[in-house]
Order: structure tokens, then sequence, then C-alpha cells
């Protein structure tokens, strides 16, 4: 079976603080891409980070990096210095190759609250 | 540079009424997609296309019809509208495989 697994439905964080997000998948394929978005309540689908099945080292962007556990399928998401602009929906996803055409399959989603 | 452009943003239908979503996108993308998103869920693929005239169903295609006459377009078709529809939908392009999909804004369907 092809699922996302998110096993957090809701995560709250201080400001200023650090969060983990987590994932994790099952997929049999070797050649995939592991990808993290971000939905705020404008409805938006906006890409956060991606990783590369192929590639041992962690991706990072700016605040947000991910932990990439390839053996064990999970993918987690670390948000630092959390800001108020960072409450959103969080959805983890991975993208195969599938007789030629993508398919993108997304876990259900993280909420993420920012307290200030 | 407009990116994935969806309209309308919002509808409100009568079931059993017929519409089509409108997608268009200017990046020269091979590879269109539609999605669902229901509270609470993830999106689940209905259908997707890998270049003009090319398509397939996805995880939820019944009650969806697709087209691809143009590689910039992808209308969505709901023949009959169904409660069961009522959802936020998504469409989405993207080129080569190790390219991030770009997502439009959405659409809002509310179904009576």
């Amino acid at each position: 079976a092809q699922t996302v697994t998110q096993s957090q439905p809701e995560m709250s964080v201080q400001e200023a603080e650090t969060v983990t997000l987590s994932c994790t998948y099952d997929t049999s394929e070797s050649d995939y891409y592991l990808f993290w978005y971000k939905q705020p309540p404008s409805r938006q689908m906006i890409l956060v980070i991606r990783q590369e099945a192929y590639k041992q080292q962690n991706a990072t962007e700016n605040r947000f990096s991910v932990n990439f556990q390839k053996a064990a399928k999970s993918f987690s998401l670390k948000i630092s210095d959390s800001q108020l602009g960072d409450a959103a929906m969080y959805f983890c996803a991975y993208r195969i190759r599938v007789q030629g055409a993508q398919k993108l399959v997304f876990g259900q989603g993280t909420r993420l609250t920012i307290n200030p | 540079n407009a990116g994935v452009t969806q309209t309308p943003k919002f509808q409100v239908l009568k079931t059993g009424q017929s519409m089509t979503l409108q997608c268009a996108q200017d990046m020269n993308h091979e590879y269109m997609s539609w999605y669902r998103q229901d509270p609470g869920m993830g999106l689940r693929l209905i259908h997707y296309s890998v270049g003009a005239g090319i398509t397939d169903q996805g995880e939820v295609p019944n009650g969806y019809n697709v087209s691809r006459s143009t590689t910039e377009d992808f209308p969505l078709r709901l023949l009959s509208a169904a409660p069961s529809q009522t959802s936020v939908y998504f469409c989405a392009s993207s080129g080569v495989f190790n390219q991030p999909q770009h997502f439009g804004d959405g659409t809002r369907l509310s179904i009576l």
C-alpha cells in the first residue's frame, strides 16, 4: 500500500520555540521525492521543503529542516524559531512514478498553532 | 507570472446540476492533476493527465470527467452533482519528475 501517516492531528508551540512534525510513509518504490506543504487559512498549498530519496543529506530551507530516515521511512519537519505566520495545516507527501505518470500521495495533515 | 489559475473560486450547485471547473497553467507543464480536499483529510487524486490527449483516473474518479485538448488547460466536469462532492478542489501542474507541483488556489464547491 502507498500511504502517508501523520500521527499528530494537532500541535502547538510557543512563539520562538522549536517544533517537530512527524511523518511516516510506505512505498516499495526506490525513486521518489518527499515534500512538506503548508496550507494557511487562505487555502493555498505552499511548498515548504522537499527531499530527494536518493540523497542522504537532510534538506534545509532557512528555519525549516527535515530529518529523513530512509530505512525507517520517516520524514519529520523541524521548524525553528517559530513565528506567528507559521500557523497552518502542514501536509507531508511523497511523489513516485506510476506507468509514466507522477503520483502524489498526501497525509492527513497536522494543524500547527503558534502561541504568542 | 500567473502559474496555475483555477476558476471559479466559489460555487454553489443544486443536486443533479452539472458544471465545469476550469484550470489553466502557463508554464508549459506536461503533467496536470485534480485533487479534492475534504475536512480532516489530505488531498486525494481525482484524475490526472501526462500530456495533451492523455488522461487517466486517480484514487477517487467516480462522478468526474476530464479532458486535455491543450497543454495549458485541464477542465474537470461534474456530470450530475451530488452532496458527497461538496469539497475544495485543487488543480496542480508540474514539469519533469524532480520538480515540485504547482497548485492553484482551489475552488470551494458546495452541493445542496
